[in-house]
């Protein structure tokens, strides 16, 4: 069975204050990891995919690296808009998404 | 191009009645997938439909259900409903619901049980 655990659950930052959220997995031939941001009420917006181990994605403060056992949401100088939940999910064959819980990100100004 | 829609946003139904709720996905997307989000179990893959049919299926019990229809919106039902049904049900689409597609997800209908 496909899993996925999400580290911190919670995490409070200052503004500029730079680090990282894990997402360890555990699956049967990996197809892709997917990260995820969501804002309260809303739906998860897209934000990378990764493929294979060693690959690594940008995005303006955000940046994506996995290997064959995790990957890293590395968020640098973060902003209060920053603050949502991230999530990460895995997809081993066909559509279905395995997603871990999630890690709550507070930036304060 | 317009993202996902979902409808109703909010519902408040009591135990034993059912509920429908629709998605509208991307167009040109064919494959809709319906999610359960909730604090205790997170997002949890419910079941997938591509050309009108089921083509894959998560760990619920048979009174969640759902169909799509030729222009690839789908619905999805649930049947004498529980306290435990309240959550946030996700839908997202993709184009063919491939391995390795990205999958963009609706706003969610926010469901109460009472």
């Amino acid at each position: 069975e496909d899993q996925v655990t999400q580290s911190p659950e919670a995490l409070r930052l200052q503004e500029g204050e730079s680090s990282s959220l894990n997402c360890s997995y555990t699956v049967s031939g990996l197809r892709g990891l997917f990260w995820y941001r969501q804002d309260p009420g809303k739906g998860p917006e897209f934000l990378f995919t990764l493929y294979s181990a060693g690959e690594e994605k940008e995005k303006e403060r955000l940046k994506a690296t996995l290997t064959k056992k995790e990957s890293f949401l590395h968020i640098t100088a973060p902003k209060p808009e920053d603050s949502a939940t991230y999530l990460c999910a895995v997809q081993a064959g066909g559509s279905r998404l395995t997603f871990g819980e999630g890690t709550q990100l507070t930036v304060n100004p | 191009k317009a993202g996902v829609t979902q409808t109703p946003r909010y519902l408040i139904k009591t135990r034993g009645q059912q509920v429908t709720l629709s998605c509208s996905p991307i167009s040109g997307h064919r494959s809709v997938s319906w999610y359960q989000q909730t604090p205790g179990q997170g997002l949890q893959f419910l079941f997938e439909y591509f050309s009108e049919t089921q083509r894959n299926k998560g760990n619920f019990p048979g009174r969640f259900s759902g169909r799509q229809f030729s222009n690839s919106r789908s619905e999805m039902n649930v049947s004498t409903l529980e306290l435990g049904d309240s959550a946030l049900y996700l839908c997202a689409s993709s184009s063919t619901g491939g391995s390795q597609e990205t999958q963009y997800f609706g706003p969610g209908t926010r469901l109460l049980v009472l």
